[in-house]
């Protein structure tokens, strides 16, 4: 029972450098998500995805650009990395409909330096 | 979603019920009270939901009172890796931010 996978799991970048955090769920789960968790702080949504080929902002997109060509993945793209990036980036999926939990994968730890 | 207030700290001896609280006093008719805890470091694990009745599962009971004010949650026998940070969540459960205040951070001791 893989469940959602983030790849990788730690991760230094420069200033400028671009990357991709790779997110896949083999739930067959159409909602997809992306978290940022500052230290000592809660979770803040980026981007989230209702289905392949659809994806919408979440709270603080600015930075970031999403795809979502097939059910399973949903990866995250930094262009031009900056130390304000720096942060626990967290993935989740759940199922269609009202009343459905969202399952979280075990994070990507990002270090802008 | 509602805002939830939960205590900021609790202590519970291991083996012995964990019990907490929550309130969330403006939650909407079609909001669920949802339920995660984020053990250091790890993503956020899903533990329960529930509307208007009581819930249980294998980890956990649910018990929210008949105005939906507020709600519990019960761990019956708790262990050290049950220590965490525990989230109260009013969500509608549909593709939207699950929105994760401070929480209570639960620490199992012997």
């Amino acid at each position: 029972n893989a469940g959602v996978t983030q790849t990788p799991k730690f991760r230094i970048l420069k200033i400028g450098q671009s990357m991709t955090l790779q997110c896949t769920q083999d739930m067959n789960h159409n909602y997809m998500y992306w978290y940022r968790q500052d230290p000592g702080m809660g979770l803040k949504l980026i981007y989230y995805s209702v289905g392949a080929g659809i994806t919408d902002k979440g709270e603080v997109p600015n930075g970031y650009n999403v795809s979502r060509s097939t059910t399973e993945d949903f990866p995250l793209r930094l262009e031009l990395a900056a130390p304000s990036q720096t942060s626990v980036y967290f993935c989740a999926s759940s199922t269609r409909g009202t009343n459905q939990p969202q399952h979280f994968g075990d994070g990507t730890r990002l270090s802008i330096l | 979603d509602a805002k939830t207030t939960q205590p900021t700290s609790m202590d519970c001896a291991e083996g012995r019920a964990a019990n907490l609280p929550c309130n969330h006093s403006t939650i909407s008719g079609n909001e669920y009270v949802y339920w995660y805890r984020q053990i250091h470091s790890q993503g956020p694990q899903y533990i329960i939901h529930g509307l208007k009745n009581n819930e249980t599962n294998e980890m956990a009971s649910l018990i929210i009172t008949e105005d939906r004010k507020s709600s519990t949650l019960i761990l019956p026998h708790a262990t050290l890796r049950d220590t965490a940070v525990y989230y109260c969540i009013a969500h509608t459960g549909t593709a939207s931010k699950l929105t994760f205040g401070t929480g209570t951070r639960l620490q199992v001791t012997l």
